[in-house]
C-alpha cells in the first residue's frame, strides 16, 4: 500500500513568516502534485512535478521533487492571509493511469495577520 | 470555459437510501474520476471512467459504482448507505494519456443520518 505522509499536520504562522511543507513516501511516484483546498470547496492543483530532482516556482511558492522521487516540498516566503488553507500532496503511481492519485492527509495552514 | 461541475452541492439521506452524484468535466477533457473526502482526511481515490468504461478502482465496496456518459459527463450511485458514508464526494477530470493532473470540482457533501 502506497502511502505519502505530510507533515505538519497543523501549521499557524504570523504574516511574513517562512515556512515548508514536507511530503514523504517509501514508494516511488512518476509525479507529484500539491493542491490547496478551502472548506467546503474541492483542491485547486497548484503544481506537477514530474523529474526528480526538478524545482518549481509560482511568485512565492517553491515546489521540489525529491531525487528519489519519493518525497517533495512546498515552501512559502513570506506568507499571507490569503495562503490559509489545507495543503495537500498527491501522487501518481508508476504504471498507473493519471486516475489513481494518492493522497496524504494535508497540512492545514493558518496564517495570521 | 466551465471547470468541473458537480450537482447536487449537498444532500442529506437516511441509512439504507440510495444516492446519485453527478459530474460534468472540463471542457477537453476525457476522463473522470470520483474521490471521497471524509472529514480531516485527504481524497481517496473510488475509480476513473474512460470511454464510458471503469479503467481503476479503489478500494472501495461495490456500493459504489458509476456510469459515464458519451458526452463524458459520470454519475457515482452508492446504495445501501451507511453512517460512515458522509463524506465530500470529489469529481476530478482530466485528459487520457497526457499529464498526470486532474482538476476537481467543488464536490457534493453528503451527510447520512
Amino acid at each position: 500500500t502506497q502511502l505519502l505522509e505530510q507533515s505538519p499536520q497543523f501549521l499557524s504562522i504570523q504574516e511574513g513568516e517562512n515556512l515548508t511543507v514536507y511530503c514523504n513516501s517509501s514508494s516511488v511516484f512518476s509525479s507529484l502534485q500539491w493542491y490547496r483546498q478551502e472548506p467546503g470547496e474541492g483542491p485547486v492543483l497548484l503544481v506537477t512535478v514530474v523529474t526528480g530532482g526538478e524545482v518549481k516556482k509560482l511568485k512565492r511558492l517553491t515546489f521540489q521533487f525529491g531525487d528519489a522521487r519519493k518525497d517533495s516540498s512546498l515552501h512559502i516566503t513570506a506568507a499571507q492571509p490569503g495562503d490559509t488553507g489545507l495543503y495537500l500532496c498527491a501522487g501518481s503511481v508508476y504504471g498507473g493511469s493519471q486516475g489513481n492519485l494518492i493522497f496524504g492527509k494535508g497540512t492545514k495552514l493558518s496564517v495570521k495577520p | 470555459d466551465a471547470g468541473v461541475t458537480q450537482s447536487p452541492t449537498h444532500l442529506i439521506k437516511t441509512r439504507g437510501q440510495q444516492v446519485t452524484l453527478r459530474c460534468s468535466p472540463k471542457s477537453g477533457h476525457d476522463t473522470v474520476s470520483w474521490y471521497q473526502q471524509a472529514l480531516g482526511q485527504g481524497p481517496q481515490f473510488i475509480f476513473q471512467y474512460y470511454e464510458e468504461e471503469e479503467r481503476q478502482r479503489g478500494n472501495f465496496p461495490d456500493r459504489f459504482s458509476g456510469h459515464q456518459f458519451p458526452n463524458y459527463s459520470s454519475e457515482l450511485n452508492v446504495n445501501a448507505l451507511l453512517l460512515g458514508d458522509s463524506a465530500l464526494y470529489l469529481c476530478a477530470s482530466g485528459r487520457w494519456g497526457e499529464e498526470e493532473t486532474q482538476y476537481f470540482g467543488p464536490g457534493t457533501r453528503l451527510l447520512v443520518l
